[in-house]
């Protein structure tokens, strides 16, 4: 079945980078994009970004841009997140989720319809 | 970005209740508008896209409403299953915003 399985929790302290790994499995892995959201404990949720696995182009939310780094590995069905320079309040669950797109009466619309398991990520000294 | 402010941000409802929250957009993102319900512990699931188009295997109690800046998650004969959080979500502008939810409780 459609599954992105991600990659495990990780402790990292202020100043450090994390990298999340997210293998998507399934479907073919090229032909949707791959967006990344974030949730601190007991929050909403935070669109980060997202990357088309195809071509590898990238948007970065404004508040993300010059910290976020979003790749993917064709050849493992595989997309990354790697985030720079944390702080405290990077302490979040990260979420890999698909973006599909679907057809309505008269236009297309995205949603996302696929997600990841989520990935612990704790910032602490 | 656009903000997505949702209202109530918690509510308390019974077993069979018809529940209604809203998503306002601060500018408008047409019907470029979708819902995800989620679960402690859990992924979120998407229920809506388009405003009002239900996904795939979602219960037709569910009904969404709404274009431009102001939209509405209806929940009809309100079941256990039900009782989680609600997000919606703009795909309007390139740059998605999400809003910060509504609780929905067991009264």
């Amino acid at each position: 079945q459609v599954q992105l399985i991600q990659s495990g929790a990780e402790v990292k302290r202020p100043g450090a980078s994390v990298k999340v790994s997210c293998k998507a499995s399934g479907y073919t892995f090229t032909n949707s994009d791959i967006t990344w959201v974030r949730q601190a404990s007991g929050q909403g949720f935070e669109w980060m970004g997202w990357m088309d696995p195809d071509n590898g182009d990238t948007r970065y939310a404004e508040k993300f841009q010059g910290r976020v780094t979003m790749t993917r590995d064709t050849s493992k069905s595989t997309a990354s997140m790697e985030l720079h320079s944390l702080t405290y309040e990077d302490t979040a669950v990260y979420f890999c989720a698909r973006r599909s797109r679907f057809r309505g009466n008269s236009d297309y619309y995205y949603g996302i319809d696929v997600w990841g398991q989520g990935t612990m990520v704790t910032v602490s000294s | 970005d656009i903000q997505m402010t949702q209202s109530p941000s918690s509510l308390s409802a019974s077993v069979g209740d018809i529940v209604t929250m809203t998503c306002q957009a601060s500018q408008s993102v047409r019907d470029y508008l979708s819902w995800y319900q989620q679960k402690p512990g859990e992924a979120p699931k998407l229920l809506i896209y388009g405003a009002s188009i239900l996904h795939s295997g979602v219960s037709s109690r569910f009904s969404g409403s709404g274009s431009g800046t102001h939209f509405t998650l209806t929940i009809n004969n309100l079941r256990p299953e039900d009782f989680a959080s609600y997000y919606c979500q703009q795909s309007y502008t390139t740059l998605w915003t999400f809003g910060q939810g509504t609780k929905v409780e067991i009264k």
